[in-house]
């Protein structure tokens, strides 16, 4: 049982490009998340998804798009990446109160 | 809204010392509340959770316990290992809004 796979793992990214992290779970959780992690600052909402189709902004927007076109995939888009968006990103998906996470994608933008 | 509120700075400690991290919380409705731990260079994993006050969640010699009256949900372990060298986590979920609201977390560090 996978659970959570996201990829990359790892990417480097020039300021102004642009990049699709990927999120994949195989519960068939409805539920699914993206946070980020900076140091201090704890896990911050980016974007969640409450379904098949469906959208909705967290805490922390800004600077992202976020689509589920299918009911396992959750993917994170960055248009114009910043260096504000150095980041490690994490993935999640929940059924009732179990929240599986993801082991995370390190996103370095220069 | 909801939010977490964890003690400030890293924990260092000797190894087989008593651990206590702080947790307090403020949130509407009735949530229930959960601690994460994180390993270095993996994702987060759920260490133990309490979904109704007075509960009383428990995992690997760890514990807390839901306190609605002093809004709290502090961790704590009687005999810390160096595995036990982690971020921990505290966070709530509230019924309405769908999502897991975190603390800014704290590192334990244990030595030998």
């Amino acid at each position: 049982n996978a659970g959570v796979t996201q990829t990359p793992k790892f990417r480097v990214l020039k300021t102004g490009q642009s990049m699709t992290l990927l999120c994949a779970q195989d519960m068939n959780h409805e539920y699914m998340y993206w946070y980020r992690q900076d140091p201090g600052m704890g896990l911050r909402l980016i974007h969640y998804s409450v379904g098949e189709g469906t959208t909705a902004k967290g805490e922390v927007p800004d600077g992202y798009n976020v689509s589920r076109l299918k009911k396992q995939n959750f993917l994170l888009g960055l248009e114009s990446a910043a260096p504000s968006q150095t980041s490690v990103y994490f993935c999640a998906s929940r059924e009732n109160y179990g929240y599986t996470f993801g082991s995370g994608t390190r996103l370095t933008v220069v | 809204g909801n939010s977490v509120t964890q003690m400030e700075g890293p924990v260092t400690l000797s190894e087989e010392a008593f651990l206590t991290i702080n947790c307090t919380y403020t949130a509407t409705g009735y949530p229930s509340l959960f601690w994460y731990v994180q390993y270095p260079g993996e994702g987060l994993q759920l260490l133990l959770k309490a979904t109704k006050a007075d509960d009383k969640g428990s995992n690997k010699g760890f514990e807390a316990t839901y306190r609605k009256e002093t809004t709290s949900f502090h961790l704590e372990k009687g005999s810390v290992q160096v595995s036990d060298s982690a971020v921990y986590f505290c966070a709530l979920s509230d019924r309405g809004n769908n999502r897991l609201a975190f603390g800014k977390g704290n590192q334990v560090v244990v030595i030998p």
